[in-house]
């Protein structure tokens, strides 16, 4: 069965303590991996697409990065707007269709403390 | 503005009583889905669509009905609601391609006494 699991749940940090997200996944057919940001009241916002292992992307104080189990987001310096939800979610191969299946993890809660 | 609008934004109903939950996108886009989000579980796929007349169950499809009779408009449809069904609802979509992001929502949050 498809996993993907997110670590950890949730993450306090003071503004300026950098740290790293998890998301871990035993997949098979994986064809990419995204990163989105969901605020209070708010559908996900996209953040980032991974294609393959060894990418990285950067966004302003995030950036991503993937192997072949699991994926990291850093969070350099953060500031208290960073405070959301994370959330990650690997793109699987759905029968060979050019949309694919998203398969999301259950989320890290970040709260970053002025 | 491209936005994909979702109507009601909260909903209290009671168990048995239909109720419909509409989701327009203004962006042509052909794919479009339905997720239902729980503390702990994350967002699970209910239905999807690939284009109009054509969808397909997700991983939790059970007790929920969706139509694609024109490109924009994706309604979710509880023919019974049962308190099981309590939850925050998303609706998305996205062109075609394997690697393009889907565009949310923002939620629509039902609680079924």
């Amino acid at each position: 069965e498809d996993q993907v699991t997110q670590s950890p749940e949730a993450l306090r940090l003071q503004e300026g303590e950098s740290s790293s997200l998890n998301c871990s996944y035993t997949v098979s057919g994986l064809r990419g991996l995204f990163w989105y940001r969901q605020d209070p009241g708010k559908g996900p916002e996209f953040l980032f697409t991974l294609y393959s292992a060894g990418e990285e992307k950067e966004k302003e104080r995030l950036k991503a990065t993937l192997t072949k189990k699991e994926s990291f987001l850093h969070i350099t310096a953060p500031k208290p707007e960073d405070s959301a939800t994370y959330l990650c979610a690997v793109l699987l191969n759905a029968g060979g269709t050019s949309y694919g299946k998203l398969t999301f993890g259950q989320g890290t809660i970040l709260t970053v403390h002025p | 503005e491209a936005q994909v609008t979702q109507n009601p934004r909260y909903l209290i109903t009671v168990t048995g009583k239909k109720l419909t939950v509409t989701c327009s996108q203004n962006m042509n886009h052909e794919y479009m889905s339905w997720y239902r989000q729980d503390p702990g579980l994350g967002l699970r796929q209910i239905y999807y669509s690939m284009n109009v007349e054509v969808t397909d169950k997700g991983d939790v499809p059970e007790g929920y009905k969706v139509s694609r009779k024109e490109k924009r408009n994706f309604p979710l449809i509880l023919e019974s609601p049962s308190p099981n069904q309590t939850s925050l609802y998303f609706c998305a979509s996205k062109r075609e391609g394997l690697y393009n992001e889907q565009f949310f929502g923002p939620g629509t949050r039902l609680t079924v006494l």
